[in-house]
Order: structure tokens, then C-alpha cells, then sequence
């Protein structure tokens, strides 16, 4: 159950789109599509912000999108906004019936 | 409102047990799978367990297996988990989440979490 690989961090000018990878394998990202993003900001609890790949929760901005292509997904934020800075992470489903977290990125707006 | 409130932790030597509970409520509790979640003091998030809707079937990370056990109340609208054998590993803030109605895929709801601190 090792963890899926994120950048630690990423960047991006207010107004920009950034990208997010994160990579598995054929046994979790790449078998399924039950991959799910979450934002974390200092000191509070998760939030939910993509599943099932691209599925936005009621609630949450248009400016957060999700895709995947083989053993790697996606979060997209576009026009980059400075409430935007936070730890970002995914998670999947795996072939195990086990669920397993990204390593987490820290989205800076500079 | 969903809310969940997790409750139960502290500080626990080496080689102790804890018992971590999450009371839930705004939402029909026995139609969802649950889980518990951690985070170490600045490390990412850790699945823990889950648990389905009836309690007919848990699974837990390969780090926890056989030390921690997940159970549920329906009837109090209550999440536990309890933990042996605690290491300094085991060190978090314990989360509480919501899964889906069939499955844990997503964790849709969280509580503000529980601190548990291992050391002597």
C-alpha cells in the first residue's frame, strides 16, 4: 500500500491554471475510476473536492477539475485565486478493497 | 447539517490502548460506510479502516491490521475504533469521514478530528 506519488509543491500567479499529477498504478489510479482530490487548509480538516475523477460535489467552484489518463490523474485549479493556497491530496480505491492517499502538494499563490 | 464529532483521544504510553468515538449526526447514519483517517503532526493523510453500512465487513491499512479494530452503533449513531499496541508511529490527529452509501470511495464529510499522542 504505497502511497501515490504527488509533486510536494506547486505554483502559480493569481489568475493562472495549475496542474496537479498524481500517480499509481494499474492496481489503484489505473484500475479504477474512484479517484477523489482533497483540499486541506492549515489546521482544519479535509475538504472533498473532486470523485469519482472529474465529479464535482454540490458547493464547489467550477474552477476545480479532475481527469486521469492511465495510471495518473489530474487536478486542474484555474484562475488560481489566493484561497486557493493549500495542501492538496488524492486518494484512490485499490485492488486490495483498501483506500490509499497521495503524498500531498502544497499549492503556493504567489 | 452533517456533522461528525470525533472524541477519545489523549496521550497513551507505548504498548497502550485507546478507544476513539465519532458521533454523527444530520444524516441517516446506518445508510453509509465510515472510515477513519490520520494524519501525523505535518505528514499527509493515512487511511485507516472502514466499515460498511451493516458492519458486515471492515478492512484496515496493512500498518494497523491486527492492532486497531473498527466497530459501529447504529443505533447511537456512533463510529469507534479502537487501538492497541500503540507505537510513536501511531502518533495523529485521528479523522472521522463519511464514506459512500455503497462503498468507501470518497469521504465526503469530515469531523474536526482527535489528537492521539504516543509517548511515555
Amino acid at each position: 500500500q504505497s502511497a501515490l506519488t504527488q509533486p510536494a509543491s506547486v505554483s502559480g500567479s493569481p489568475g493562472q491554471s495549475i496542474t496537479i499529477s498524481c500517480t499509481g498504478t494499474s492496481s489503484d489510479v489505473g484500475g479504477y475510476n474512484y479517484v477523489s482530490w482533497y483540499q486541506q487548509h492549515p489546521g482544519k480538516a479535509p475538504k472533498l473536492m473532486i470523485y469519482d475523477v472529474s465529479n464535482r460535489p454540490s458547493g464547489v467552484s467550477n474552477r476545480f477539475s479532475g481527469s486521469k489518463s492511465g495510471n495518473t490523474a489530474s487536478l486542474t485549479i484555474s484562475g488560481l485565486q489566493a484561497e486557493d493556497e493549500a495542501d492538496y491530496y488524492c486518494s484512490s480505491y485499490t485492488s486490495s478493497s483498501t483506500l490509499v492517499f497521495g503524498t500531498g502538494t502544497k499549492v503556493s499563490v504567489l | 447539517q452533517v456533522q461528525l464529532v470525533e472524541s477519545g483521544g489523549g496521550l497513551v504510553k507505548p504498548g497502550g490502548s485507546l478507544r476513539l468515538s465519532c458521533a454523527a449526526s444530520g444524516f441517516t447514519f446506518n445508510d453509509y460506510y465510515m472510515s477513519w483517517i490520520r494524519q501525523a503532526p505535518g505528514k499527509g493523510l493515512e487511511w485507516v479502516s472502514y466499515i460498511t453500512s451493516s458492519s458486515g465487513y471492515t478492512n484496515s491499512a496493512d500498518s494497523v491490521k491486527g492492532r486497531f479494530t473498527i466497530s459501529r452503533d447504529n443505533a447511537k449513531n456512533s463510529l469507534y475504533l479502537q487501538m492497541n499496541s500503540l507505537s510513536a508511529e501511531d502518533t495523529a490527529v485521528y479523522y472521522c469521514a463519511r464514506g459512500g452509501t455503497a462503498a468507501a470511495l470518497k469521504f465526503d464529510y469530515w469531523g474536526q478530528g482527535t489528537l492521539v499522542t504516543v509517548s511515555s
